[in-house]
């Protein structure tokens, strides 16, 4: 079975400072990863993603993620956070063979304060 | 708009009624899903529907009943609903070839008294 596990229901982080938001996964080979941005009454927004390749995967709005395969984790980082990225970030994980659907954590809010 | 589009936008509902939550996507994917996102839990998987599989979360009250006419459309159909089954249901579609992300729909909000 695939899991993901977002460990922190909230994260705080004040404007112009780092942010990482926390995600680590189980799945059965390969994994396909992903992180999601959901603005209030909005549904899911794609951020990026890693297939293969590069370890470090840059998305829209100035995030990365890092890909640790000895760790099982796929942590989201932005080098300086904005009012403006408050949201709910969802994690998601699929294995390249098996299920083909996404598993989702159960999502980490981000308050940015000015 | 993000390409697929989800309708009604809010529905309250009685228990004892029925109705029918409907999606619609025109990127040309071959797979739609149907998650419900409840506040502080992972979203939930309903139902896949694609070119190779229909998967079932076999935890899902059969009160709860999907149908999928074409590649284009995804409707959950729903009765005698409880009050726990409020929530924001959201509905997914991709190409389903490995390494493809969601696009997602704007969701229902669902308030069942």
């Amino acid at each position: 079975a695939q899991s993901v596990a977002q460990p922190e229901d909230q994260v705080n982080v004040a404007e112009g400072n780092p942010l990482t938001v926390k995600c680590t996964y189980s799945v059965s080979g390969n994994p396909y990863l992903f992180w999601y941005v959901q603005y209030p009454n909005r549904g899911l927004q794609f951020l990026l993603k890693y297939i293969t390749g590069d370890n470090l995967v840059k998305g829209s709005y100035g995030f990365e993620a890092e890909f640790n395969k000895s760790q099982t984790s796929f942590h989201l980082k932005k080098p300086s956070a904005l009012v403006s990225d408050s949201a709910l970030y969802f994690c998601a994980v699929r294995g390249d063979t098996g299920r083909r659907a996404l598993t989702f954590g159960s999502g980490t809010r981000l308050q940015v304060q000015p | 708009e993000t390409g697929v589009t989800q309708t009604p936008r809010h529905l309250v509902m009685g228990m004892t009624n029925k109705k029918s939550l409907k999606c619609e996507q025109h990127l040309g994917h071959n797979a739609m899903y149907w998650y419900k996102q409840s506040a502080k839990k992972p979203l939930e998987l309903m139902f896949v529907y694609s070119l190779e599989e229909r998967v079932e979360n076999n935890s899902v009250p059969s009160r709860f009943s999907p149908e999928c006419p074409n590649s284009s459309h995804l409707f959950l159909h729903l009765h005698t609903l409880q009050p726990e089954d409020s929530a924001l249901y959201l509905c997914a579609s991709s190409q389903d070839t490995g390494g493809y992300g969601y696009t997602f729909g704007s969701g229902t909000r669902l308030t069942v008294v």
